[in-house]
């Protein structure tokens, strides 16, 4: 079935290093991929997407590419900041964007 | 804008009642809405798909009769939980599709708890 796996949490930071949240999937068509990034108390919200192979979504200084070959889409960011705490979810939907399959979320926390 | 809210944030009830979560779409027009259920540390689990003016379609496993869903205009649907019990304490999360280029957006959640 279609499913998205990504690397268990928290993952602890100082402020400037270099992150990578990994996220690899399955599914059983062409799936669209997404970062969903959410902040305490607040609901999610988008950070970055790409819908098809090699396109690399990016925003805020977050990356990501769609590697087909690896079933994967690698979340990066060269320098974080403490404002980037918070929980990151890798998504992925087919079909018109109706339903998503979300992996368990990632908790980052940088510290100053 | 794109923002969903949900109402309440926060609710603790009795074993037994039925608890009422509202989700809208304050500055757009949704014609489907998504129930899903997080439980602590695991994914997001979409529970149901809610059309306005139409019946919700269920996700496997889900119970539709003690999940009631009711998407009665294009900014509002809301998820019932009926005779709650303890199993059902979770964070409960909605999103809404825009219309037009399908992008969906979030809600804040809710957290349940019944005791």
């Amino acid at each position: 079935g279609d499913s998205v796996t990504q690397m268990e949490g928290p993952v602890t930071l100082s402020e400037e290093a270099f992150l990578t949240i990994n996220c690899t999937y399955t599914a059983t068509g062409y799936p669209s991929l997404f970062w969903y990034v959410q902040y305490p108390g607040e609901g999610l919200q988008l950070l970055l997407k790409a819908t098809k192979a090699d396109d690399k979504g990016s925003n805020k200084g977050f990356e990501a590419t769609y590697r087909k070959e690896t079933t994967s889409f690698h979340l990066e960011k060269g320098s974080v900041q403490v404002s980037d705490s918070a929980v990151y979810f890798c998504a992925l939907t087919l079909y018109n964007f109706n339903k998503f399959y979300f992996g368990s979320g990632t908790k980052l926390n940088v510290k100053p | 804008g794109a923002v969903v809210s949900q109402h309440p944030s926060r609710v603790i009830c009795k074993s037994g009642t039925s608890v009422k979560i509202e989700c809208r779409s304050l500055d757009f027009q949704a014609t489907t809405m998504f129930w899903y259920r997080q439980f602590p540390k695991q994914s997001l689990m979409l529970m149901a798909t809610s059309n306005e003016g139409s019946k919700a379609t269920y996700e496997q496993g889900v119970e539709k009769d003690k999940f009631l869903i009711n998407h009665a205009s294009l900014t509002l649907s809301t998820l019932t939980v009926t005779s709650a019990h303890p199993e059902d304490s979770s964070f409960y999360i909605c999103s809404a599709r825009r219309s037009g280029d399908n992008e969906q957006f979030f809600g804040p959640g809710t957290r349940l708890t019944v005791l």
